[in-house]
């Protein structure tokens, strides 16, 4: 199975509140990637776990979180959403084999809306 | 900074002709990997470079130095249609997104 699930699949939310989208995936990858994608535009690293290993990108260190209870599970958090938060969120998983870069699975993404 | 470079932005074809799309890096790499989205679909990996196989007819390659991929989808078919997505790896395991070539193939 080489499935990566999000949920929700679309999401609405008000300006100022919080967002959190969720991610699975049951490879076993130890990787887990969150991109940012707008229309017409490449997707856009946030950040990703390398286990339990959290790397955010500089430019949206302070506005995205993640939490990772599990090998399985990847959350991203946004604690107040602004009207620039409107994308669709991919969530990606891999398997690093030896520090090479191993072919990523993407979910469908989650869709969401800001108002 | 770091770039890859995707030609042509955008391609349109009659269904049966071969597509060819380009990917350059400002780095060496061989570690390129080959994405494609359907509009609203979720971005499918179609090669993986090194050691994966392409999937079903795609072909791919690394040429010239690591600095050049390219993408062939032979006997395009309307269901082809959509945008591909080059994704380079750099020493630092950083992953350089080219901006994508749409693809519409005519029927």
């Amino acid at each position: 199975d080489t499935t990566v699930k999000q949920n929700p699949r679309y999401k609405l939310a008000r300006v100022g509140k919080p967002v959190n989208l969720i991610c699975s995936q049951t490879m076993n990858h130890d990787t887990m990637y969150w991109y940012q994608k707008k229309p017409n535009q490449a997707p856009k690293l946030l950040l990703f776990y390398y286990d339990k290993i959290l790397n955010r990108e500089a430019d949206t260190f302070e506005k995205f979180q993640s939490s990772r209870p599990n090998n399985s599970f990847c959350s991203l958090y946004i604690g107040s959403a602004g009207l620039e938060y409107s994308a669709m969120y991919l969530c990606a998983s891999s398997r690093v084999l030896g520090g090479l870069y191993a072919e990523q699975f993407f979910g469908p993404g989650t869709r969401l809306t800001v108002l | 900074g770091q770039q890859v470079q995707q030609s042509p932005a955008s391609l349109v074809l009659q269904e049966g002709e071969n597509a060819e799309l380009q990917c350059s890096f400002s780095i060496s790499t061989n570690q390129v990997q080959w994405f494609y989205q359907r509009p609203g679909g979720r971005l499918i990996g179609l090669s993986y470079i090194p050691g994966m196989k392409p999937t079903g007819k795609q072909t791919s390659s690394t040429v010239t130095k690591g600095r050049h991929s390219s993408l062939t989808i032979s006997s395009s078919q309307t269901t082809d249609s959509g945008t591909y997505f080059c994704v380079a790896m750099d020493s630092n395991y950083q992953l350089i997104w080219g901006s994508g070539t749409k693809l519409i193939i005519k029927p």
